[in-house]
């Protein structure tokens, strides 16, 4: 298996645009997280998903952000419009819904908005 | 509320001395903690957990429910041990991973 997979790997934008940032899970698995990481704050919780299904929210920042899992192979994070602030790496993550079951991580996307 | 405290951003440590890398939790329920490393280039994973109660790289954490701190020790740092690392907590019963802000080991040659 490949992992988790991301894309694109490096985003660069203009302060203003929709960015939309994608992720294929490990096939079999039915959780799915997005995270932000920043070197202030760390790794964020922003959202997560059980069986496509959106558990909690709760740390998605600000209604400019939006994420969607169409399938249990693909879902997508977008920002609109995006913000100079929301410059960091985008983590993907899955796992096996089960008790105490570890995140399988992604390679991460950089984004970049200027 | 689930919280994780790493109070160290940045720690560098001599070939072959002892690490220990700090972590603290806030939690009311039983939790269930991890160490997660990320080396220069590669993605986060999973290091150790402590239901595991095994030594991975030679790192051990113990959970000290008293003061709730999940420290990662090693007892003789290694120059492939630099690299980012992360306390996580998850809640009992449920899946929703919090992770502390992370610190960044680099050990001097």
């Amino acid at each position: 298996d490949a992992g988790v997979i991301q894309s694109p790997r490096h985003e660069v934008t203009e302060m203003g645009q929709e960015v939309t940032l994608r992720c294929k899970p490990i096939s079999g698995h039915n959780s799915l997280f997005w995270y932000r990481q920043t070197m202030m704050r760390g790794l964020e919780l922003l959202i997560y998903f059980n069986n496509n299904v959106p558990i909690d929210d709760s740390g998605m920042p600000e209604d400019r952000f939006s994420a969607k899992m169409p399938n249990a192979s693909f879902s997508t994070l977008k920002i609109q419009p995006s913000e100079p602030r929301d410059s960091a790496v985008y983590f993907c993550a899955s796992s096996d819904f089960g008790l105490n079951s570890p995140l399988h991580f992604g390679n991460g996307t950089r984004l970049t908005v200027t | 509320a689930q919280r994780v405290t790493q109070p160290e951003k940045l720690l560098s440590v001599f070939k072959g001395a002892p690490v220990e890398l700090k972590c603290n939790y806030s939690y009311s329920g039983s939790p269930e903690l991890f160490w997660y490393v990320q080396y220069s280039r590669q993605r986060l994973q999973l290091l150790l957990r402590h239901i595991s109660r095994e030594s991975i790289k030679g790192f051990t954490a113990d959970l000290n429910k008293g003061e709730t701190s999940f420290h990662l020790k090693k007892p003789f740092a290694q120059e492939e041990d630099s690299a980012m690392y992360y306390c996580a907590l998850m809640g009992f019963g449920n899946e929703k991973l919090t992770f502390g802000t992370g610190t960044r080991l680099t050990i001097i040659p």
